[in-house]
């Protein structure tokens, strides 16, 4: 079962504009991280926000996680054509030995 | 590139047979992950491995197992085929146990498996 739902399930944006991701799950967590895919490619680990932490950056990517409300954002600035993937949300839930991955939000970036 | 392996990248097989998935872990890296990735059930976790043990169990099929060897790296044995059993199937692995804490996972290319 699903863990983590990504909202929206698709997004297109222009280059230059930004994008934010959210995610939202159901157990109390560890750690929440988000990676990206690459169509048919594997996943790629872009940041890892603990529970006990409100907010995180990393470059152009900003990760916020709210524990009370269990949800988590991403937000990806100045985006390029080459930011165009689909984003998954993972959680480390608390008494779980792996991640549980979202559905994903397909991101479009028109150039 | 994660440094994580896996072969075949494709492979196209009939139902009721049997396949073998190979994974290489990142050197140094202790555990080892299995995820499906369907378009219908995303990404789903079917089994971990850490220092040849298995750890953690997801919703892997009585039909498929995995093992871990000593060198550390993983086989998905998928066997009695089905039209369904169509995905990418996914290794990763991390340095980490996995148990209290799961941190990053470096994922492989993947190994697309077609069941006609």
């Amino acid at each position: 079962s699903q863990q983590g739902e990504e909202d929206p399930q698709a997004l297109s944006i222009q280059e230059g504009e930004n994008a934010t991701m959210n995610c939202s799950y159901k157990t109390s967590i560890n750690n929440l991280q988000w990676y990206r895919q690459n169509s048919g490619r594997g996943l790629v680990h872009l940041i890892l926000i603990r529970s006990n932490e409100r907010e995180k950056h990393s470059g152009r990517l900003r990760v916020t996680l709210d524990t009370s409300k269990k949800s988590s954002s991403l937000l990806i600035t100045a985006s390029r054509a080459a930011d165009t993937a689909s984003y998954f949300c993972a959680t480390d839930a608390t008494g779980r030995r792996a991640l549980t991955f979202g559905s994903g939000t397909r991101l479009q970036v028109q150039p | 590139d994660s440094g994580v392996t896996q072969t075949p990248k494709h492979l196209i097989t009939a139902t009721g047979q049997r396949v073998t998935l190979r994974c290489s872990p990142r050197s140094g890296d202790l555990s080892v992950y299995w995820y499906q990735q369907s378009l219908d059930q995303g990404l789903q976790f079917l089994i971990q491995y850490y220092n040849g043990e298995e750890r953690a169990k997801g919703n892997i099929l009585e039909r498929f197992s995995a093992q871990q060897f000593p060198d550390l790296h993983s086989e998905l044995n998928l066997s009695s085929l089905e039209l369904g059993d169509s995905a990418l199937y996914f290794c990763a692995s991390s340095p980490k146990s996995g148990g209290t804490d799961t941190g990053e996972l470096f994922f492989g290319e993947g190994s697309r498996l077609t069941v006609l």
